[in-house]
């Protein structure tokens, strides 16, 4: 069946670290991969988009890398901050109307 | 700044009761999407739409119904709730084609508790 798996555990870092997601698929062959922070009892908010044939895309603190090979997107945000914590969702469009979402890595940065 | 708003924040609504859940966007988006966020779960689509009256399913629409009579304005419907659709309820909307490239701009969500 289709898969996308997120660590279901919580990630906690320490601030200035480099905090680390990780967005597994299966038996999906997105043209796009997107990615989301949502705030406890908020929606989600778009962060960065990555096609396929992008190995890797940067906005300010934020880096994500798209590999078709191993069916693996990594998010990465650089000198983490408080303010950083949340859930981070990993979504696929394999086109049309439906993205698949993942269910989302919850982020503690610890001051 | 573009918003996508939703009525309601937090209902508490009987079982068997009908329930509506509203949504408005600002932004002139073509598509509207219902989805119910549960823990563990991810986003789960309801239904979508592509313009004013027009519907589809998405992955889980049984016990839902949709409307959207105008283009900024996209309705659910819980004809019967009951209390596994306990859940929140989060409104989106995107422009041109569907999802694919397009972010998807998301309502605040609606807490919906059935008892």
């Amino acid at each position: 069946s289709q898969k996308i798996e997120q660590n279901s555990e919580a990630l906690n870092i320490q601030e200035g670290k480099t905090a680390t997601l990780t967005c597994n698929y299966t038996n999906y062959s997105p043209a796009y991969l997107q990615w989301y922070r949502q705030d406890p009892g908020r929606g989600p908010v778009f962060l960065l988009l990555i096609r396929e044939n992008e190995k890797e895309k940067r906005k300010e603190r934020l880096k994500v890398t798209f590999d078709t090979t191993l069916k693996q997107s990594l998010f990465h945000i650089t000198a983490s901050q408080p303010a950083d914590s949340a859930t981070y969702l990993c979504a696929l469009a394999t086109g049309g109307f439906k993205t698949i979402f993942g269910a989302g890595t919850r982020l503690f940065v610890k001051a | 700044d573009v918003k996508v708003t939703q009525s309601s924040r937090y209902l508490v609504k009987r079982t068997g009761e009908k329930v509506f859940l509203e949504c408005v966007q600002d932004m002139d988006h073509e598509n509207m999407f219902w989805y119910r966020q549960d823990p563990g779960l991810g986003l789960r689509l309801i239904y979508f739409s592509y313009d004013v009256k027009m519907k589809e399913k998405g992955d889980i629409p049984e016990g839902y119904s949709v409307s959207r009579e105008k283009k900024e304005r996209f309705s659910l419907i819980l004809e019967s709730a009951s209390t596994n659709q306990t859940s929140m309820y989060l409104c989106a909307s995107t422009a041109g084609q569907g999802t694919f490239g397009n972010t998807i701009y998301f309502g605040e969500g609606s807490w919906l508790t059935v008892v």
